[in-house]
């Protein structure tokens, strides 16, 4: 089966471009999370998805972050417009709902904004 | 807010030592599971641990669940250049939320 997917794999930019990372997460999988990890702050969970249906973005650090999950195979993260701060490498994670709640990463997203 | 601590940060080791990651938290989960995390990769699943006391092996690596499943260990015995990277412990709460990640632990082996 194939695992979480995510486009592109790297991304460089410069500061006040618009950056959309791309998810594909895995077939059947009902949760999807994204998260962006630093070396200062580790993993930090930004938003998740159950059933399509945005629970939680508390953690998104500010109204430039959005995402959206319009079918059950995909899912963006859209930075509008970005800044060098937001220079860091995000995941996209999937599980089924119910336990025992194993959740599946991709490979990644290394944003360098200059 | 749960928070998990996972000690030690770093852990620079020779090959064929043997060595203890520790996960701690004051709050209970309904299970917990570690992953490895190479440079350049995301994340991958290395065991869920579920039932308080409940010990899982893996080769060389021992993973135990607290008995009141509010902690963690890993044990890696005999470690290898390949058990080198980023060992993340990850809480469940309850129901269908969010894992708690612990900062992780930063094991290098070397030969």
């Amino acid at each position: 089966d194939a695992g979480v997917i995510q486009s592109p794999r790297h991304e460089v930019t410069e500061m006040g471009q618009e950056v959309t990372l791309r998810c594909k997460p895995i077939s059947g999988h009902n949760s999807l999370f994204w998260y962006r990890q630093t070396m200062m702050r580790g993993l930090e969970l930004l938003i998740y998805f159950n059933n399509n249906v945005p629970i939680d973005d508390s953690g998104m650090p500010e109204d430039r972050f959005s995402a959206k999950m319009p079918n059950a195979s995909f899912s963006t993260l859209k930075i509008q417009p970005s800044e060098p701060r937001d220079s860091a490498v995000y995941f996209c994670a999937s599980r089924r709902a119910g336990g025992p709640y194993e959740q599946y990463f991709g490979p990644g997203t290394r944003l360098t904004v200059t | 807010t749960q928070l998990l601590e996972q000690s030690p940060q770093f852990l620079s080791i020779q090959e064929g030592e043997n060595l203890t990651v520790y996960c701690n938290s004051s709050s209970v989960f309904s299970s917990l599971q570690w992953y490895r995390q190479e440079p350049g990769e995301g994340p991958v699943l290395l065991v869920t641990v579920v039932t308080g006391g409940e010990v899982k092996k893996l080769k060389r690596l021992t993973f135990q669940f607290g008995d009141a499943r509010k902690d963690s260990s890993l044990h890696i015995t005999a470690a290898q250049p390949g058990d080198t990277g980023l060992y993340l412990c990850a809480g469940h709460p309850s129901g269908n939320t969010p894992l708690v990640f612990g900062k992780g632990t930063r094991l290098s082996v070397i030969a």
